[in-house]
């Protein structure tokens, strides 16, 4: 697709139900970077792929989230027995190779735990 | 570890007019790169502009443009002739740079700045 495609938009969760993100990366970009931004605040690292390789998962809160892109493609972060401090927006971003490419960033995944 | 600093929660200028968005940060690396994103309410990050920290000249894009003080660390953005449509959240954000072609480049970023565009 032409950008970063994320679904769903919107998601109201229980707490203590798992939750299952998705994150179309631009076509043939390899970096794959997932963001949790929370009310009034700047987008926060949780994790990065590089193709199906998660190289860099430091920013995951803990083990209760868990990301994955199998095919160096589509990726998908989980988050189990939801909490309400869960409640964010969830942005992808995905790079073409090369250090220093502009990120671009899908419109985000905005989760509220009630 | 980085930090990026905006001290202005929220502002507003009249359109058409001049506005300066501040932005500072603090890391002890000498290469990286510094970025301004907008966020509209649909929440998607649009890149504005960006400034490499080896480059002296300001960084500019149209009607807007940097103002990069690299031994005060820096960044503000300068944005002419304000339109309505420049109204949204604007972030400032650190990457810093890694040798390698596939380093893990992750953004920093600020708490963000609120700008309203009054017709």
């Amino acid at each position: 697709g032409a950008g970063v495609s994320q679904s769903p938009r919107y998601k109201v969760a229980k707490r203590g139900q798992d939750v299952a993100l998705r994150c179309d990366p631009i076509s043939g970009h390899v970096s794959l970077f997932w963001y949790q931004q929370a009310l009034g605040q700047g987008p926060e690292f949780l994790t990065y792929f590089q193709n199906e390789a998660q190289l860099d998962k430091s920013g995951l809160p803990s083990d209760r989230f868990f990301a994955e892109r199998p095919e160096g493609s589509v990726s998908t972060l989980k988050i189990q027995r939801t909490q309400q401090e869960d409640s964010a927006v969830y942005l992808c971003a995905s790079r073409r190779q090369g250090y220093g490419n502009t990120i671009y960033f899908g419109e985000g995944s905005w989760l509220t735990v009630v | 570890a980085q930090t990026v600093t905006q001290s202005q929660p929220e502002m507003s200028v009249q359109e058409a007019e001049t506005v300066t968005l501040s932005c500072t940060y603090d890391t002890s690396e000498s290469n990286y790169y510094l970025f301004w994103y907008k966020q509209p309410p649909s929440r998607q990050m649009i890149l504005v502009i960006r400034q490499e920290a080896y480059k002296q000249q300001n960084a500019t894009e149209n009607r807007f443009s940097v103002n990069f003080q690299k031994a005060a660390k820096s960044f503000s953005l300068k944005i002419s002739d304000s339109q309505l449509g420049d109204t949204a959240m604007y972030f400032c954000a650190f990457m810093k740079l890694r040798g390698s072609n596939f380093g893990n480049e992750k953004l920093t970023f600020g708490t963000g700045t609120r700008l309203t565009i009054i017709p």
